[in-house]
């Protein structure tokens, strides 16, 4: 049973570019969350999206966008890239409401997005 | 507002010996969720186990252990007998359960680094 699929593994893009993340959830899940990991930090909440939608967003401007599919897959965008978005994102599948709470999120081994 | 505080930067350990990794969180929630999450090099978050706030119980899983204290608001996690194997960055993480159409994000402290040396 494959897991959180993301590609690509790495990129490197220059400042001003903009770039799109993919993710497949683990089967028989219908939430995609992205999550971007600092170097040396903790993972912070992007946005999560169920049903296509955008149902939850963090402190994240608006440069930073995403869509789902109806087959459940993600895409995340970043437009006008910095420096400082130089990270790894982590996209996370989960199925919803109390399952989410019971079993929390599957995570996939992320792209490392290298600005330069 | 929701914080994570993990003050062990890194921890390094002989093999065999016990190590415990601290969470001290904070939430105005009195429904909230606990997470402990494995990061090893290859970057994967690797779920290890989820408390509720209403779940006090402590729990065993082989070697792993965790004491979920609410009156300190506390989430340690004991690992016995450590091993090589055991070395990542580990996370600990809060998802306060909201209303029926929160998504549960997880708000994650910085991590541990734990090296078990042989």
């Amino acid at each position: 049973d494959a897991g959180v699929t993301q590609s690509p593994t790495h990129l490197i893009k220059t400042r001003g570019q903009q770039v799109t993340l993919r993710c497949s959830p683990k089967s028989g899940h219908d939430t995609v969350s992205w999550y971007q990991q600092a170097l040396g930090q903790g993972p912070q909440f992007i946005f999560q999206y169920y049903e296509e939608e955008e149902r939850q967003r963090g402190n994240f401007p608006d440069r930073f966008s995403g869509h789902q599919f109806p087959n459940y897959s993600s895409e995340l965008n970043v437009n006008a890239l910095l420096l400082g978005d130089s990270a790894l994102y982590l996209c996370a599948s989960s199925g919803t409401g109390q399952y989410l709470a019971n079993y929390g999120y599957t995570f996939g081994s992320g792209t490392r997005l290298t600005v330069v | 507002a929701q914080k994570v505080t993990q003050a062990q930067t890194e921890i390094s350990v002989v093999e065999k010996e016990d190590v415990t990794l601290d969470c001290v969180y904070e939430t105005r929630d009195t429904t909230y969720y606990l997470f402990w999450y494995k990061q090893p090099p290859s970057g994967e978050l690797v779920f290890l186990i989820r408390r509720n706030s209403f779940d006090e119980q402590n729990e065993i899983s082989g070697r792993y252990s965790w004491n979920f204290q609410k009156s300190t608001s506390s989430f340690n996690f004991t690992i016995t007998a450590s091993q090589v194997v055991d070395s990542a960055v580990y996370f600990c993480a809060l998802s306060e359960a909201g209303d029926s159409n929160s998504g549960y994000a997880l708000n994650f402290g910085k991590g541990t680094s734990l090296l078990v040396t042989p």
